[in-house]
Formats: structure tokens, sequence, C-alpha cells
């Protein structure tokens, strides 16, 4: 399809353990947004990136949250460490450049439940 | 401090009924404000935005919203609704040039009753 993929879209893991959640956007899509989505709440801002500027690393919570984009494509988002707390669905979106730094289209997330 | 309140956790209307979700903000600049769907098994879509000008926009799936300064409101519209629109809705706001800035309200289930 030509949506946002992300993978996988569900993880369970031990508290302690590292993660990584992977997210491939729209083909031309120069901006690429994870959030984190937790029950009954609103949607939390992670980090963003636009095309080869230095991404807005503002909203990761600690220094265990980490993320990439390769290539000006897919992205990975690490959690080191897992905590409980963590768990959360993560959504990554994407936008094209003229279309405002607001998301546009978002995959269906990775549920991640730590045990 | 900024913030997005949808007073509403879960509203259902029968169908073919009229609907209207409110959003309501507060913001120290001139707001840009979107509202964003997500059904069930798909994920968020962006519905309308409002940025200048006309303070009614239309969106997709027949939505409006219409901007009110005065109430600092953003409420979301619909003439007729379809069991398809059953979905969690959420409304946001922050600045046209910084992603980061955008805060999401914490959403409003909408139930179609047959």
């Amino acid at each position: 399809g030509a949506g946002v993929s992300q993978s996988p879209s569900n993880k369970v893991t031990e508290k302690g353990k590292d993660v990584e959640l992977r997210c491939d956007p729209i083909s031309g899509h120069t901006a690429l947004y994870w959030y984190r989505q937790s029950l009954g709440q609103g949607l939390e801002f992670l980090i963003y990136f636009q095309g080869n500027s230095a991404p807005d690393k503002s909203g990761l919570p600690s220094d265990r949250f980490s993320a990439e984009r390769t290539g000006g494509s897919v992205s990975t988002l690490t959690i080191q460490r897992t905590q409980q707390e963590d768990s959360a669905v993560y959504l990554c979106a994407s936008s094209q450049q003229d279309r405002g730094h607001q998301p546009q289209h978002f995959g269906d997330g990775t549920r991640l439940s730590i045990l | 401090a900024q913030s997005v309140t949808q007073p509403d956790i879960h509203i259902t209307v029968s169908e073919g009924a009229s609907l209207e979700l409110r959003c309501n903000y507060s913001y120290g600049a001139t707001p840009y404000l979107f509202w964003y769907v997500q059904s069930p098994g798909q994920g968020l879509q962006l519905l309308l935005k409002y940025f200048s000008g006309d303070t009614l926009v239309q969106g997709i799936k027949g939505f409006e919203a219409e901007f009110k300064r005065s109430q600092s409101s953003f409420n979301l519209r619909k003439p007729s609704v379809h069991w398809s629109d059953a979905a969690e809705y959420f409304c946001a706001v922050g600045p046209y040039s910084s992603a980061s800035k955008i805060i999401f309200g914490s959403g409003t289930r909408l139930s179609i009753r047959p």
C-alpha cells in the first residue's frame, strides 16, 4: 500500500530489554514524526525529522529514547532498558513539506507492552 | 499554559442525526487548529485544518469546523452522520512552523446508534 507502514504491530517485552520500532513513511514525504499515545490520552510528541535538518528531539522523555532516519526515508525509534511506563502505542506520521508542519498521514502504530 | 480541551469523552448519536464535537483551546498566539479522526483498525487521519481566512473550514468526509476566536473554540460538525463515522476524534492546536509544539486533546469517542 501507499500509506505509512509501521512494524511490528505489537511488541511484548520484558522490563529492561531494548526495543526497536520501525516506520516506513509515504514515498516522497520529507517530514516524519513519532508520537506516543497512552490509554485515554492524546498524542504526545516525541521527535520530528524534516529533510536534512537536525531533528527536533524536544519531546523525547529520557535519554533511553533515541531515533534515527536513514537516507531520508525509513526511521527507527529505539527504547533502551525499557520500563513499564513505556507501555503505549507508538505512532509514526509523515507529511509533505509544503503542507505545513503538522502530521498528515499516520501509520497504524506499534502497541508496546512492557511486562 | 497552552492546552486543548475536549469536554466530551464519549458521545452517542443516531445515524442520520447531526453531530457537533466540542473543542476549546488556550493558546497565546494565533492558533492553528486541526481535527483528526482515528477509526477502528486505521491510523489517524487529518480531517481538516484552519490557518487563516474563512473561519468555517470544510474537510474530508463531509465534516466542517468553525473557528470562533471570542469563544476559543473550534467545534467539529457534520449535518448527518453515517455508521462509518464511529471513531475517536482528536482536536489539536499549535503553530504553523513547529511540529513539536502541536498539542492534542484527549479525544472524543463517537458511537453511532443504528
